[in-house]
């Protein structure tokens, strides 16, 4: 089946330090884009990528980074520059780039807690 | 700027019928997504509207006007695992966007039996 994978669902870190959050998909598709979840609020952007060894800014990319090395694999790191890092992440893929309409899919998603 | 607005939270009992609204401001307007995500899972794809009218899927229906910046999500003889959060988000094409999603904070919508 194809999908979309995170690791781990659940992921708990000290502050101050710097944590990388696993995104995989095998369903060929070209662009990728990290989200982040807060309760009362909408999906914000991190990063995206729309091709291989390409990434652009999103609107909070303050914090992050992330590569892309591979068409199937877009992992983000949590860095102790990001301010307030506990938040719900959403790894998303869409067959082109939004810009054609495509839909995102979407994985399950790794809940990080910063104490 | 940019705003999407949906209620917080809607009630609605089984079998019943309930509409989801969704206001959005942008000046570069391009296409409407609505999402369905249960708690703690990931958001679902449920309906595209980038021209004015209905799109019927199932028991869900999706409307758009693009003069008055206004979706709704429909669903009908509503069932207990239709409680969940819709989410709507607008593709938005103004200059320095992207064309990236501007998400609504989403609708809880609890059903009662």
């Amino acid at each position: 089946d194809g999908g979309i994978t995170q690791s781990p669902k659940y992921l708990f870190r000290k502050e101050g330090q710097n944590v990388t959050l696993s995104c995989e998909q095998n369903l060929n598709h070209d662009a990728m884009y990290w989200y982040r979840q807060d309760p009362g609020q909408g999906l914000r952007l991190i990063y995206y990528s729309q091709i291989v060894n390409d990434f652009q800014k999103g609107d909070i990319a303050e914090g992050y980074s992330v590569s892309r090395e591979k068409k199937e694999s877009f992992p983000l790191t949590v860095t102790s520059a990001q301010k307030n890092p506990t938040a719900f992440y959403l790894c998303a893929s869409s067959i082109g780039p939004l810009g054609q309409g495509y839909e995102q899919y979407f994985g399950p998603g790794t809940r990080l807690t910063v104490t | 700027g940019q705003n999407i607005d949906q209620p917080t939270e809607m009630t609605a009992t089984e079998g019943a019928i309930v509409q989801i609204n969704c206001t959005y401001q942008t000046s570069g307007f391009n296409g409407l997504f609505w999402y369905q995500q249960h708690a703690g899972e990931a958001p679902t794809f449920l309906s595209y509207n980038v021209l004015d009218g209905l799109e019927e899927k199932g028991r869900f229906s999706s409307f758009l006007s693009r003069s008055k910046g206004y979706s709704y999500l429909l669903l009908k003889e509503l069932q207990m695992k239709d409680s969940a959060s819709y989410l709507c988000a607008v593709r938005d094409i103004s200059p320095g966007s992207n064309y990236q999603l501007i998400w609504g904070a989403g609708t809880k919508l609890i059903i009662k039996p």
